[in-house]
């Protein structure tokens, strides 16, 4: 089964402060995403990378950088967090080449910005 | 852009019973990709069932079928014989074909929470 393991569950941060959300994936997929889900929302698209080293912007990049220095590992970036960013993240991997297949998911990490 | 629409935030049906999730979307590709994913208090997104736009034939796994209408850009979900485990949060998404390879994000709709009546 596909592992995408989201290193944490809750995570509480300050205002300002520089925040790393890591995921990581253990089947070998090229592609990798990042969501943000807020309730009444659904799961908005903030970032995705179809290779090491190459990034995308998605949906709702703002206030948001990433990194994939290697082929298994996808973080994300607060640059400087702020209120309106505490929300539900969720981390996803899928293979290249194979259009119909789905994403799999991480467990999401609950994000506060106080 | 594309927009998904799920335009029940809230349904409820008795164990046992069938009930049907509807999902509309808007695009102007013709290859692209439809899932349904279900995600219980545990957070996991689960993936339910998917469908391709090229196929004609709806889908199907065990209790849960599709209902795709391509040109009324419709692609609901039907769950028979109702489990108190099918009780979650619905998410109808889509994918578009334009960059090839599944390299592209999913667009999904804001949801449907799913309440099974013991």
């Amino acid at each position: 089964d596909v592992k995408v393991t989201q290193s944490s569950r809750y995570l509480v941060k300050r205002t300002g402060e520089k925040v790393f959300l890591e995921c990581v994936q253990d089947m070998d997929h090229e592609n990798m995403f990042w969501y943000r889900q807020d309730p009444g929302l659904g799961l908005r698209l903030i970032y995705f990378s179809y290779d090491v080293k190459m990034k995308e912007k998605g949906d709702i990049p703002e206030g948001y950088s990433v990194s994939r220095e290697k082929k298994e590992r996808f973080s994300l970036i607060l640059e400087s967090a702020s209120t309106n960013q505490t929300s539900m993240y969720l981390c996803a991997s899928s293979l290249l080449g194979i259009s119909n297949q789905p994403q799999h998911f991480g467990d999401g990490t609950r994000l506060s910005i106080l | 852009a594309q927009t998904v629409t799920q335009s029940q935030p809230e349904m409820s049906v008795q164990e046992a019973e069938t009930v049907t999730l509807s999902c509309t979307y808007d695009t102007s590709e013709s290859d692209y990709y439809l899932f349904w994913y279900k995600q219980p208090p545990s957070r996991q997104m689960i993936l339910v069932i998917r469908q391709e736009a090229y196929k004609q034939q709806n889908a199907t796994e065990n209790r849960f079928s599709v209902n795709f209408q391509k040109a009324a850009k419709s692609f609901s979900l039907k769950i028979s014989d109702s489990q108190l485990g099918d009780a979650a949060m619905y998410f109808c998404a889509y994918r578009g074909g334009e960059r090839g390879g599944g390299a592209d994000g999913l667009t999904f709709g804001k949801g449907t929470h799913l309440i099974i009546q013991p």
